[in-house]
């Protein structure tokens, strides 16, 4: 089946650790997004990837880190340095160009630093 | 950069009642996409529109994009507890390379 998965569902850091979470499509998207979720609120966008090995920092790229080394994976890594990290992470996939070019979205991660 | 908009953020309706979320770009933009996420779930794709003006319907849903390609909206008729969620638009520039989400309108129903 063709889809976008993250893992894992749930996640748990202690304050000062480094902790990555997955993202892996077999769509064949070429771009790649992470959003940041906080309870009752919007999508704010963390880090996009338009093509392997180059990404562009969001709105709110400070603290989290991201690399593209396969056009299937976009891993998120959220440093000692994000101070408020709990929060719900959403990854995305598109098509660059073309129609549809509509997001697909993962289940989701829920990070809670304990 | 772009920056998309959407109002109201919160909307609380009896069952029965009508429903409408606004979305404006400071852009103008390639097209226009609307998304639904259930409490607890994540955004799934609703519809896409590309052409200035252009509505379209999906059963109780109506959407429209503006003639200037910058606003959009999504009209609920007769919401249902079915309906509750947070709806997004997102717009996708004219390069055809950025989607920009906008901050969400969460639809609540009273049975």
């Amino acid at each position: 089946d063709g889809g976008i998965t993250q893992s894992p569902k749930y996640l748990f850091r202690k304050e000062g650790q480094n902790v990555t979470l997955s993202c892996e499509q077999n769509l064949n998207h070429d771009a790649m997004y992470w959003y940041r979720q906080d309870p009752g609120q919007g999508l704010r966008l963390i880090y996009y990837s338009q093509i392997v090995n180059d990404f562009q920092k969001g709105d709110i790229a400070e603290g989290y880190s991201v690399s593209r080394e396969k056009k299937e994976s976009f891993p998120l890594t959220v440093t000692s340095a994000q101070k408020n990290p709990t929060a719900f992470y959403l990854c995305a996939s598109s098509l660059l160009l073309g129609v549809p070019t509509e997001a697909f979205f993962g289940q989701g991660t829920r990070l809670t630093v304990v | 950069g772009q920056q998309v908009m959407q109002i109201p953020q919160y909307q609380h309706v009896q069952e029965g009642e009508d429903f409408t979320t606004y979305c404006n770009s400071s852009t103008t933009l390639s097209n226009i996409q609307w998304y639904k996420q259930r409490p607890g779930g994540h955004p799934v794709f609703l519809i896409q529109l590309v052409k200035s003006g252009e509505v379209k319907k999906q059963k109780r849903l109506t959407f429209q994009f503006g003639e200037a390609k910058k606003n959009s909206s999504l009209h609920i008729t007769a919401t249902q507890t079915t309906d509750v969620g947070t709806y997004f638009c997102a717009g996708v520039n004219n390069a055809g390379n950025m989607l920009t989400f906008g901050g969400g309108t969460r639809l609540m129903v009273k049975p």
